[in-house]
C-alpha cells in the first residue's frame, strides 16, 4: 500500500541554521508529493509540491526534490527563522487518486 | 475567496450528546475531506466525497460517526452519541479533482467531550 515516513521530531534549531526534514514514501505508480505546514492553532497549508520525478518544489525559501530512485522528498531550507516554527507534514497523492496519505508530521522549533 | 469555512471553531459537550460539525468548501471545488487529528494518532482521513457522493468512508471509526454532503457548498460530520475519546481537532479540506490533488484545509473544530 501507499505510505509516508518522516523523521521523528521535535527538531530544534537556532535561527539561520540549515534545515533538513527527511521524507520517504512507498507508492505504486507515479504519485504527486507535497509538503504541508501547520502553524499553532491553524489548519494545514500547502507549502510546496512536485508532480513528477526530478521536479523541484519551492516556496518561501523551502525546497524539496522528487527523487524516484530513492523514493524521497526531503524538505530543506538554507536559513530558518523563528517564524518557521511549526509542524511539517509530508504527503502523497497516488497517481490518479484523490486520497492523500500523510506522514506523521515533524515539529520544528526555531530559537532566536 | 474565503477559503474553507468550518463551524464551530470550538465545541465542548458532555458524553452522550450529539455533536454536529459543519464545513463549507471553497467554491468550485468538487472534492471534500474530513480529517481527525490527535496527538496519539496524528492526522486520520475519516471520509471523502467527490461531487457530493461519499467515495471512501473506511476511516470512519464506527457507526456513531456519520457524514453528509447535501450539496456542493455544505457538509456535516455528526457524532451521536459522543464519547471522551472523540476529543480531537476535526479538519475539513477541499480540492479540485481535476488538479494535482492539493487540498485546502479549514481552520479546524476543536472538540472536547467531557
Amino acid at each position: 500500500g501507499n505510505s509516508v515516513t518522516q523523521m521523528e521530531g521535535p527538531v530544534t534549531l537556532s535561527e539561520e541554521a540549515f534545515l533538513t526534514i527527511n521524507c520517504t514514501y512507498t507508492a505504486t505508480g507515479y504519485p504527486s508529493l507535497f509538503w504541508y505546514v501547520q502553524y499553532p492553532g491553524e489548519g494545514l497549508q500547502l507549502l510546496l509540491k512536485a508532480t513528477k520525478a526530478d521536479d523541484k518544489g519551492s516556496n518561501k525559501g523551502f525546497e524539496a526534490t522528487y527523487r524516484k530512485e530513492t523514493t524521497s522528498f526531503h524538505l530543506e531550507k538554507g536559513s530558518v527563522q523563528v517564524s518557521d516554527s511549526a509542524v511539517y507534514f509530508c504527503a502523497l497523492s497516488p497517481s490518479g487518486g484523490q486520497n492523500f496519505v500523510f506522514g506523521p508530521g515533524t515539529r520544528l522549533s526555531v530559537l532566536p | 475567496d474565503a477559503g474553507v469555512i468550518q463551524s464551530p471553531r470550538h465545541e465542548v459537550t458532555e458524553m452522550g450528546q450529539e455533536v454536529t460539525l459543519r464545513c463549507k468548501p471553497i467554491s468550485g471545488h468538487n472534492s471534500l475531506f474530513w480529517y481527525r487529528q490527535t496527538m496519539m494518532r496524528g492526522l486520520e482521513l475519516l471520509i471523502y466525497f467527490n461531487n457530493n457522493v461519499p467515495i471512501d468512508d473506511s476511516g470512519m471509526p464506527e457507526d456513531r460517526f456519520s457524514a453528509k454532503m447535501p450539496n456542493a457548498s455544505f457538509s456535516t460530520l455528526k457524532i451521536q452519541p459522543s464519547e471522551p475519546r472523540d476529543s480531537a481537532v476535526y479538519f475539513c479540506a477541499s480540492s479540485l479533482s481535476s488538479g494535482y490533488g492539493e487540498q485546502y484545509f479549514g481552520p479546524g473544530t476543536r472538540l472536547t467531550v467531557t
